[in-house]
């Protein structure tokens, strides 16, 4: 019944390349969320989007740019990365701010 | 800065075989405490929402509990399909859900 949805599952890039990550619900929910999570380690907070409003954790480096085109979709465009960005990127959204969030699967990310 | 340590690291449990795992947390006025289960190559999957000491929620197998201080997710006759690693969550004042580094359960059959 609650479901987010992520694209693609794996990307492979060069540091040179640009990308972007997908993120799709129709749950009604308006706080979308970027984590990065590396192996055997929990997810880390990038981004939230919330009533349209963006919060950054500030240690996210530029080469990550969120993009909140409406209320259901949310895209993370990469630029220049390096090896060190390889990891499983989560979506997640709630209700409000306060609320369960809940998560997609990831985009397994890997920078060659 | 919030803080939430787990405990213990894995554990290794027979079909059947009870046990609890403990979420200790350090937080500037709680909002929340989360269980989530993660299977490999999978997103978290929310279990339960803990708000104040002393409440307790319960699906299938396990239970969760809160104190002022720590959370207890108890797992009860595990079934092999309960193993996965289990992360709790903490939210506090500002909108940032600081995870533990989550439990791995393994169950036996």
């Amino acid at each position: 019944d609650t479901e987010v949805i992520q694209t693609p599952k794996h990307l492979v890039m060069g540091m040179t390349n640009k990308k972007s990550l997908k993120c799709e619900q129709h749950m009604g929910h308006r706080a979308m969320y970027w984590y990065k999570q590396k192996a055997k380690k929990p997810p880390e907070l990038m981004f939230v989007y919330s009533y349209e409003k963006l919060s950054i954790n500030e240690s996210v480096p530029s080469r990550f740019s969120p993009e909140c085109p409406n209320s259901s979709l949310l895209n993370l465009h990469l630029h220049a990365l390096q090896p060190e960005d390889s990891a499983l990127y989560l979506c997640a959204s709630s209700q409000s701010q306060g609320q369960p969030q809940h998560f997609g699967d990831g985009t397994r990310l890997s920078i060659l | 800065e919030d803080q939430v340590t787990q405990s213990p690291e894995a554990l290794r449990l027979q079909e059947g075989e009870s046990s609890s795992l403990n979420c200790s947390y350090t937080v500037s006025g709680l909002r929340g405490l989360f269980w989530y289960r993660q299977d490999p190559g999978k997103g978290p999957e929310f279990l339960f929402t803990l708000y104040s000491a002393g409440e307790e929620k319960e699906k299938e197998r396990l239970k969760a509990t809160l104190t002022k201080k720590e959370s207890f997710l108890h797992i009860t006759a595990p079934k092999p399909e309960d193993s996965a690693t289990y992360l709790c969550a903490v939210r506090s004042n500002d909108y940032k859900l600081s995870f533990g580094a989550g439990t791995t359960v393994t169950v036996r059959a």
